[in-house]
């Protein structure tokens, strides 16, 4: 079955300690993407990457990094969690990133910072 | 930038069409989105156009784009509570890094 699947789906952890988030899928894509979804904003997009060892900044990277050593996986790491980073994030890939390729969507990771 | 706005609720009974309005701001070329989104899932795509189109139609679905005022709409016929959930309009210009930019969500709630 094709699908993006995410890690873990709810996280709750402190400040300071430093976190990654696993994003993998299975239908060969090279564009993966990280969004994140706050209430009243709809979702932004945080990185994407284009294919294997590229990747860059989307609307709203700081606090996260990125990696993409190989096509399926596309972790979002948080070295250091601040509080203003509770939000629930979406891993996305699509066959290329000509606009007519729908993205296909994770079901979401839920990270409270307290 | 790129800007993207919805009404936040609508609220409709079961069996009446449902519209969904969405306005956007991309002179450029660009796709337009509907994903639907249900409660603790990932969004799930419904359809697109291509901004040189005027409609779209898929089964229950039909989306309408005025390009003019830059103003999209889903309609949903025969509207039932499966249907209730979170609806996203998003574009993506056929340029630059292509990312998708989301609306904040229509909140749509199917009444018996």
């Amino acid at each position: 079955e094709a699908q993006v699947t995410q890690n873990p789906r709810y996280l709750i952890t402190v400040t300071g300690k430093k976190l990654t988030v696993t994003c993998s899928q299975n239908m060969n894509h090279e564009y993966m993407s990280w969004y994140r979804q706050d209430p009243g904003l709809g979702l932004r997009q945080i990185y994407y990457s284009m294919n294997v060892e590229v990747t860059d900044k989307g609307d709203v990277p700081e606090g996260y990094k990125v990696s993409r050593k190989e096509k399926r996986n596309f972790p979002l790491i948080l070295e250091s969690p601040s509080p203003n980073q509770t939000s629930l994030y979406f891993c996305a890939s699509s066959s290329r990133i000509e606009a007519n390729q729908p993205q296909h969507f994770g079901d979401g990771t839920r990270l409270s910072i307290l | 930038g790129e800007d993207v706005e919805q009404s936040l609720f609508l609220s409709v009974r079961e069996g009446d069409s449902s519209v969904i309005n969405c306005t956007y701001t991309d002179s450029s070329s660009t796709y337009l989105y509907w994903y639907k989104q249900e409660p603790g899932a990932g969004l799930q795509l419904l359809t697109y156009i291509f901004s040189n189109m005027d409609m779209k139609q898929d089964q229950r679905l039909t989306v309408l784009l005025n390009k003019k005022d830059k103003h999209l709409s889903l309609r949903i016929a025969d509207t039932q509570t499966g249907d209730s959930a979170i609806y996203f309009c998003a574009e993506r210009p056929d340029t630059g890094r292509r990312a998708l930019t989301f609306g904040s969500g229509t909140r749509l709630q199917v009444q018996p």
